[in-house]
């Protein structure tokens, strides 16, 4: 599975759009690119995953470039309850193993 | 849909006790994944089942551990004669995997260990 670089913190106002950036230069052209996000002491929340196209639910947005090397996560209006600690994963589909970095820490602020 | 459960949520053993988590996945899917995650760091794969079959196990999982899915359902995962250095969460995660496409992990809310 391909690896993937987020920054390690990001800062946001709350009401404001969050847009957390992942670069996955390595990606395979089946890979798919998960978000997940682990707010302190509990198991990761799944949020969205996409192949190529853009990809809204009702939580987030994902956006993935064209070339597929990047993607970026968007929060629409960002809560207090959205701080949290967001993981950018790349996997195969069939893949067993989610192989996750050190996230982007998120700290939305009032 | 009740989600990925896990019991205890918190456990304190003194060290060279032996230990045992249990985790209900998702009802009809046919993965189970364990996940181990110290502080500060990103969960950790540990091993995962098909059905009942134990297909992949990591490296970090030592002798001492050992997990079961009897009847691919729920799973256990057993941590013999604990050390320090076992304390940490231990996740669950189960999916639906049907071959033709990716399938998602959701994980539980995890076992927190800590070995006195």
């Amino acid at each position: 599975d391909a690896k993937t670089t987020q920054p390690p913190s990001m800062d946001c106002a709350e009401g404001r759009a969050a847009n957390l950036p992942c670069n996955h230069s390595t990606i395979s052209g089946n890979e798919y690119v998960y978000w997940y996000r682990q707010i302190h002491s509990q198991g990761p929340q799944y949020i969205i995953h996409g192949l190529k196209n853009n990809e809204t639910n009702e939580m987030a947005s994902l956006i993935i470039t064209e070339d597929r090397k990047s993607s970026t996560l968007i929060l629409p209006h960002a809560t207090l309850r959205d701080t949290a600690v967001y993981y950018c994963i790349v996997r195969a589909p069939g893949g067993f193993k989610t192989i996750f970095g050190a996230g982007t820490r998120l700290f939305v602020k009032a | 849909d009740t989600g990925v459960s896990q019991n205890p949520r918190h456990k304190i053993t003194k060290r060279g006790q032996n230990v045992t988590f249990r985790c209900d996945p998702i009802s009809e899917h046919n993965r189970l994944y364990w996940y181990r995650q110290t502080l500060g760091q990103g969960p950790e794969f540990l091993t995962y089942f098909q059905n009942e079959a134990q297909l992949e196990k990591s490296r970090l999982l030592s002798d001492r551990f050992s997990a079961e899915r009897p009847k691919g359902s729920f799973s256990t995962l057993e941590i013999q004669r604990t050390e320090q250095g076992d304390s940490a969460m231990y996740l669950c995660a189960s999916s639906l995997y049907q071959g033709v496409s990716t399938d998602t992990q959701y994980f539980g809310p995890g076992t927190r260990l800590t070995v006195l």
